[in-house]
């Protein structure tokens, strides 16, 4: 067990829709890190958020967006949804005191909420 | 971002050692390598990550070559639940510190 707590673990939704995914990131982490997972894409980086900022931005589509609130934990919001969007999704969390693992930190993965659109 | 390349699948005996290499010839002077693994669409977990010295820890060791452009994620006795696909990664220093996955290598480890 990570320590990093994703919700939900399945959902299942249709095209046009909009979800919320939850991430509560390990106990005294600043840094949160979303990552989709696709068959054909592998493990993708999103965003990352610290301390309630956005610190990084991957290949995040326009349609996701997410954020940090003051207690820390993060929720990923993916709207207008197309099949494509179907993936895994996995949080991650890394400790204060850097920016992550470019300062030799280490970022600890959530078991992923599992996101199917039909 | 320090390019990694890694085999794409390798074999391994039940309780041998799986030597998994990595080259990461573009790395930077202030750039960890790190290792994770993923389990079967599980989570991506944390084995060790290293600079320039070698590491080991309760799960493997890592060797890294003196001029960083290759390292070797060593796990001693390899078992049935050591089977996945083994990401080496390098993290920029000052991008975030996002972690960028390549494609990694299939390890089967088979009794």
């Amino acid at each position: 067990d990570s320590g990093v707590t994703q919700t939900p673990k399945h959902l299942i939704t249709a095209t046009g829709q909009r979800v919320t995914l939850r991430c509560s990131p390990r106990s005294g982490d600043l840094s949160v890190y979303w990552y989709q997972q696709s068959l054909d894409q592998g493990l993708q980086f999103l965003i990352q958020y610290y301390n309630g900022e956005e610190r990084a931005k991957g290949n995040i589509l326009e349609r996701f967006s997410a954020q940090q609130f003051p207690d820390l934990h993060s929720e990923l919001n993916l709207s207008s949804l197309e099949l494509g969007d179907s993936a895994l999704y996995f949080c991650a969390s890394s400790p204060p005191g850097g920016q992550g693992p470019g300062s030799g930190n280490t970022i600890y993965f959530g078991e992923g909420s599992w996101l199917t659109v039909v | 971002d320090a390019k990694t390349t890694q085999p794409p699948s390798m074999d391994c005996a039940e309780g041998r050692a799986a030597n998994l290499p990595c080259n990461h010839s573009t790395i930077s002077g202030n750039e960890y390598v790190y290792w994770y693994r993923q389990i079967h669409s599980q989570g991506p977990q944390y084995i060790i990550h290293g600079l320039k010295n070698n590491e080991t820890n309760e799960m493997a060791s890592l060797i890294i070559t003196e001029d960083r452009k290759s390292s070797t994620l060593i796990l001693p006795h390899a078992t049935l639940r050591d089977t996945a696909v083994y990401y080496c990664i390098g993290s920029p220093y000052n991008q975030g510190g996002k972690l960028i996955f390549g494609q990694g290598t299939e390890l089967s480890v088979k009794p």
